[in-house]
């Protein structure tokens, strides 16, 4: 496609459940980002890839969140034993690579913890 | 760490005003800054991007600048429409890392 693209856009479930989040990046750019905005909130870096390189995880709030890119592409971030606090809009974009290049977002999964 | 701050959080102006918002970062070491705006329930679009080399680009009716020995960028609107109600929000590119804002809300009154 043209843009990232970042399924489900909506996500509801219970507290203590895992939940998987997906983003497909444009074809081509080496690099993805996971943000989360909470209501209000700017964003809030959460993991980085770039290319074949180990991911930059400092900002993962805790261990319950993991990231995932698949052959240099799709990507998934997993929540487990998700918590209230979790609720929020997880943001995915990608860039060409490296801080120097602009990044380009998906419209986000909406996820809330009941 | 990078801190970056907008201001106002929120703003509203009639129709055909020219309008400024500001962004200042804690840390000139920055490779860029991009201005993004963001509609409700969706991600974020791209304005401009001024790599650290540049002092301003421009875009339409945007005109964005940056000046980074005293760590502040604004982005301007000229001739604002009820179409450019929207979050904006810049970040700075430190890194491998962009920092964010939190952003300034707009709201254009017919």
């Amino acid at each position: 496609g043209a843009g990232v693209s970042q399924s489900p856009s909506n996500k509801v479930t219970e507290k203590g459940k895992d939940v998987e989040l997906r983003c497909d990046p444009i074809s081509g750019h080496t690099a993805l980002y996971w943000y989360r905005q909470s209501l209000g909130q700017g964003l809030e870096f959460l993991i980085y890839f770039q290319g074949n390189s180990a991911p930059d995880k400092s900002g993962l709030p805790s261990d319950r969140f993991s990231a995932e890119r698949t052959g240099g592409s799709v990507s998934t971030l997993t929540i487990q034993r998700t918590q209230q606090e979790d609720s929020a809009v997880y943001l995915c974009a990608s860039s060409l690579g490296g801080g120097r290049q602009p990044q380009h977002f998906g419209d986000g999964t909406r996820l809330s913890i009941l | 760490k990078q801190e970056v701050t907008q201001i106002p959080a929120a703003l509203s102006v009639p129709e055909g005003e020219n309008l400024v918002l500001n962004c200042s970062f804690t840390d000139s070491a920055i490779y860029n800054l991009q201005w993004f705006r963001q509609d409700p329930g969706k991600g974020l679009t791209s304005l401009l991007l001024i790599q650290s080399s540049q002092r301003e680009q421009t875009s339409g009716r945007l005109n964005a600048s940056l000046d980074k020995s005293s760590g502040r960028s604004t982005l301007y609107i000229a001739a604002s429409q009820p179409g450019d109600s929207a979050t904006y929000l810049c970040a700075v590119g430190h890194f491998n890392k962009f920092y964010f804002g939190s952003g300034t809300k707009l709201n254009v009154k017919p």
